[in-house]
């Protein structure tokens, strides 16, 4: 069974400055890689997924995550966060091989302090 | 296209009421899926339908919870009688079926939030 750990639970960071939001997995197949974003009140969105190909995937809002399959790692980063991005960042596995149950990590809660 | 749409966004109800989710995946898709959250326990995957058929319900959490897919475009997830431990936030989500370019995207309604009290 894939299994998923997002590290923190809250982070708060200040205006402009870098975050990283860090995902482990664990998982005896393959997988499929996303970061989903939810904001208040709204229904979970993808940010970016790492399929196969190049380990360093842009997404959207200038968030970009690396794979690292020897530390079975997920990490997001972002160079410079708004206040809008302010929201929980979900981190979530789906094996290649299966049908398409995603597992989603207990996520991590942003807050950007202006 | 308008989304997944959910419908009630906001449902209160007694202790023992019957109480049904609605929800309409965006067209073409072959996935649908149910979730639960609350600040416990997270982000729950109830159960799923590929083309119309459950695959699985393996996270319903009792025999109180049951959902349907009479056609591509419908499914309901009902809640009967409900209890105050129900009250949560429940999303549907849909998804491109097999094929070669999809994405694996899974599309979030909006949510209901549902309070039992």
């Amino acid at each position: 069974a894939q299994s998923v750990t997002q590290l923190d639970s809250q982070v708060p960071v200040f205006e402009e400055a870098p975050v990283e939001l860090r995902c482990n997995y664990s998982s005896s197949v393959s997988v499929y890689l996303f970061w989903y974003v939810q904001y208040p009140n709204q229904g979970l969105q993808l940010l970016l997924k790492y399929l196969s190909g190049s380990t360093l995937v842009k997404g959207i809002n200038g968030f970009e995550a690396e794979f690292n399959k020897s530390q079975t790692s997920f990490h997001l980063r972002k160079p410079s966060v708004h206040i809008s991005d302010t929201a929980e960042y979900f981190c979530a596995v789906k094996r290649i091989t299966s049908y398409d149950k995603v597992i989603f990590g207990p996520g991590t809660s942003l807050s950007v302090i202006p | 296209d308008a989304g997944v749409i959910q419908s009630p966004r906001h449902e209160v109800t007694e202790m023992g009421q019957e109480v049904t989710l609605r929800c309409k995946p965006i067209s073409g898709h072959d996935y649908l899926f149910w979730y639960r959250q609350t600040m416990m326990r997270g982000l729950e995957l109830l159960i799923y339908f590929n083309n119309n058929v459950p695959i699985d319900d393996s996270g319903m959490p009792e025999d109180r919870f049951s959902a349907k897919m009479p056609n591509a475009s419908f499914s309901t997830l009902k809640i009967q009688p409900s209890e105050p431990r129900d009250s949560a936030v429940y999303f549907c989500a849909s998804s491109e079926g097999q094929g070669r370019g999809r994405t694996y995207e899974q599309y979030f309604g909006p949510g209901t939030r549902l309070t039992v009290t």
